[in-house]
């Protein structure tokens, strides 16, 4: 069973607030790295790729770095706002293409 | 162009009967992979479909089963219906499923009693 592991499980910050998550992965058979924001009610939604060791990608106030030596990812969020309150999902595929979840961290943020 | 849909949105059944769930992929997209989530875990993969074909399969027992049509159309059926099926079902698509990004559909909450 491959583990993909995400921290902290839950978040509680003020807005304005900048925060960063982490999402562990295995470092061998590595072929991508997703991460997702889930919203309630709505479907997950596509923030990043990445598949280069030192990979760094960006979108607004979201930014996210790659490890794949060493199996980690972090993603920042930089002032955060209410908006961003959601459940932020990592997954990792390997070379067979397969998608492994994370459980997600959940972010609220307190106007 | 449109999104992955998926029906029905909500469903409940009784023990022992079976359910069929249906997702239709973004236009021009061939593969199709269906994912349950309860809570406290993760998006468990269930099986992926591409050009029919199931492709791959996550670690359910028999009773999860799915087809693709010619339209890359999927469905799912869960025969025998036990409470622990209780759960969120999404499909999500991709162009080839190699690993690209994967978009979702709403979902199918399930609640079986």
């Amino acid at each position: 069973i491959l583990n993909v592991e995400q921290s902290p499980q839950s978040l509680h910050v003020q807005e304005g607030d900048s925060t960063n998550f982490t999402c562990s992965f295995p470092s061998s058979n590595f072929y991508a790295l997703h991460w997702y924001r889930w919203e309630t009610a709505k479907s997950p939604e596509a923030l990043f790729v990445m598949t280069l060791n030192g990979d760094e990608k960006k979108k607004g106030r979201i930014s996210a770095t790659l490890n794949t030596k060493e199996g980690y990812s972090y993603l920042y969020i930089k002032g955060s706002q209410p908006e961003d309150s959601a459940t932020y999902l990592c997954a990792f595929t390997g070379t067979g293409n397969q998608f492994y979840f994370g459980t997600g961290t959940s972010l609220t943020v307190i106007p | 162009k449109a999104g992955v849909t998926q029906t029905p949105r909500y469903l409940i059944k009784t023990r022992g009967q079976q359910v069929t769930l249906s997702c239709s992929p973004i236009s021009g997209h061939r593969s199709v992979s269906w994912y349950q989530q309860t809570p406290g875990q993760g998006l468990q993969f269930l099986f992926e479909y591409f050009s029919e074909t199931q492709r791959n399969k996550g670690n359910f027992p028999g009773r999860f089963s799915g087809r693709q049509f010619s339209n890359s159309r999927s469905e799912m059926n869960v025969s025998t219906l036990e409470l622990g099926d209780s759960a969120l079902y999404l499909c999500a698509s991709t162009i080839s499923g190699g690993g690209e990004t994967q978009y979702f559909g709403p979902g199918t909450r399930l609640l079986v009693l």
